[in-house]
């Protein structure tokens, strides 16, 4: 059975870019939720995806925006980058009809010059 | 709005000495309360589900117990193997549709153990 798995490992923009984020949930599992976790902090939820629908999502504005692919898999796309983006992006996968325990992938480290 | 809150924010045990850590929270129908373990800058490792006040759960050093409103992580006889740091989520009952199954996490508590 095959962990989260998330690329790239760390990942340095520019202010104004756009990034894309990728993750691949763990074998059987249905749904994926995006996090981010600024330094010292707890992680933040971003949004949440089930069946390729966006079923759920934070306090996030809308340049943040998703994809779930037929295979569970999931980007986490995030347009016209600003300094305070830069944090640890945290993927996790789950299965809806087993319980609610989600299961973290390593993390993203964005930095925004 | 679920909530949560940890304490102490940072704790630093000797080797063998046993501690407890806090997590209080507020929650609109608790589904689940999690505990993970985060190493510098690697993602959160799942250490427990707990479901209704009164349920605990054990795994090698570390015992986690529920009530309606905390739940504690007991850590018994640590290691420096144990130093990590320790957050705690809720999933709450909320809108599926809006909200999701999303977690709420505290700030974690950042635990040290001195050999």
């Amino acid at each position: 059975e095959t962990g989260v798995t998330q690329s790239p490992t760390h990942l340095i923009k520019t202010r104004g870019q756009q990034v894309t984020l990728r993750c691949s949930s763990q074998s059987g599992h249905n749904t994926v939720s995006w996090y981010q976790q600024a330094l010292g902090q707890g992680p933040q939820f971003i949004f949440q995806y089930y069946r390729e629908e966006e079923n759920g999502r934070g306090n996030f504005p809308p340049r943040f925006s998703g994809l779930q692919f037929p295979n569970y898999s999931s980007e986490l796309n995030v347009n016209a980058l600003e300094l305070d983006d830069s944090a640890l992006y945290l993927c996790a996968s789950s299965l809806r009809e087993g319980g609610y325990t989600q299961y973290f992938g390593p993390g993203t480290r964005l930095t925004v010059l | 709005e679920d909530q949560v809150t940890q304490s102490p924010e940072a704790l630093r045990l000797q080797e063998g000495e046993s501690s407890s850590l806090n997590c209080s929270y507020t929650v609109s129908g608790l589904r689940g309360l999690f505990w993970y373990r985060q190493d510098p800058g690697k993602g959160p490792e799942f250490l427990f589900t707990l479901y209704s006040a009164g349920e605990e759960k054990e795994k090698e050093r570390l015992k986690a117990t529920l009530t309606k409103k905390e739940s504690f992580l007991h850590i018994t006889a640590p290691k420096p193997e144990d130093s990590a740091t320790y957050l705690c989520a809720v999933q709450g009952s909320g809108d599926e549709k809006t909200s999701g199954s999303r977690l709420t996490f505290g700030e974690g508590t950042q635990l040290t153990v001195n050999p």
